[in-house]
């Protein structure tokens, strides 16, 4: 079965400082991947997405993400974080389904 | 211009009671999707509908029934409520022969069960 890990559970940082949340999914075959975000009290957004081509992608906000098919991850990036990126973070992936598989999220907190 | 709604947005209710979440897109999307998001922040899927046929039941407890009337709305009808019921319930959306599948999601509906 599918699954998706979210190895950092609550990130701190203080503005300007850079990002990376890791991301790692478990399936055998081609995958789409996909980073969400959830800012507070809000519902969910697209970052970005990758399903094939160029393995850095890169989104909105000034987030971007590498697929590296050896490790099986998808980690987030952005090289300097802003008070407005607190939110929580969510790695999706789907084995060309409809099904969506979610990981348990990243809160990250970003302090002025 | 909204593209997937739900209502409620809150929903406070007692246990034992029935309830109903609605949700509409107007993406003129295929299918539609209705996520459990715990007290965790854990997002799971529940139920898929394409073109109003159920395609994905994710092991929910039969009090849960989701209804398309048609292939815009999928509302979730909740019998006999629970404490363990109280989440957000997210609705979403997407198109059916996209080489993603990439997913819309509404703003989601607060349920608290007393």
């Amino acid at each position: 079965a599918q699954s998706v890990s979210q190895h950092n559970h609550h990130v701190i940082l203080s503005e300007a400082a850079s990002l990376e949340l890791g991301c790692n999914y478990s399936y055998g075959g081609t995958v789409n991947l996909f980073w969400y975000v959830q800012y507070p009290g809000q519902h969910l957004q697209l970052l970005l997405k990758y399903f094939s081509g160029d393995p850095l992608v890169k989104g909105i906000k000034g987030f971007e993400a590498e697929f590296i098919k050896s490790k099986f991850s998808f980690n987030l990036r952005k090289p300097s974080v802003q008070w407005s990126d607190t939110a929580e973070y969510f790695c999706a992936v789907n084995a060309h389904t409809d099904k969506l598989i979610f990981g348990t999220g990243t809160r990250l907190q970003v302090f002025p | 211009d909204t593209a997937v709604s739900q209502t409620p947005k809150y929903l406070v209710t007692q246990m034992g009671n029935d309830k109903s979440i609605k949700c509409e897109q107007n993406l003129g999307h295929d299918t539609m999707y209705w996520y459990k998001q715990d007290s965790k922040k854990f997002l799971k899927i529940m139920f898929s509908y394409n073109n109003k046929e159920l395609i994905i039941n994710e092991t929910v407890p039969n009090r849960f029934s989701p209804k398309s009337p048609d292939k815009a709305h999928l509302n979730l009808h909740i019998n006999s409520l629970e404490l363990g019921d109280s989440a957000v319930y997210f609705c979403a959306s997407s198109r059916q022969g996209t080489l993603d599948y990439e997913q819309y999601f509404g703003p989601g509906t607060r349920l608290t069960v007393t």
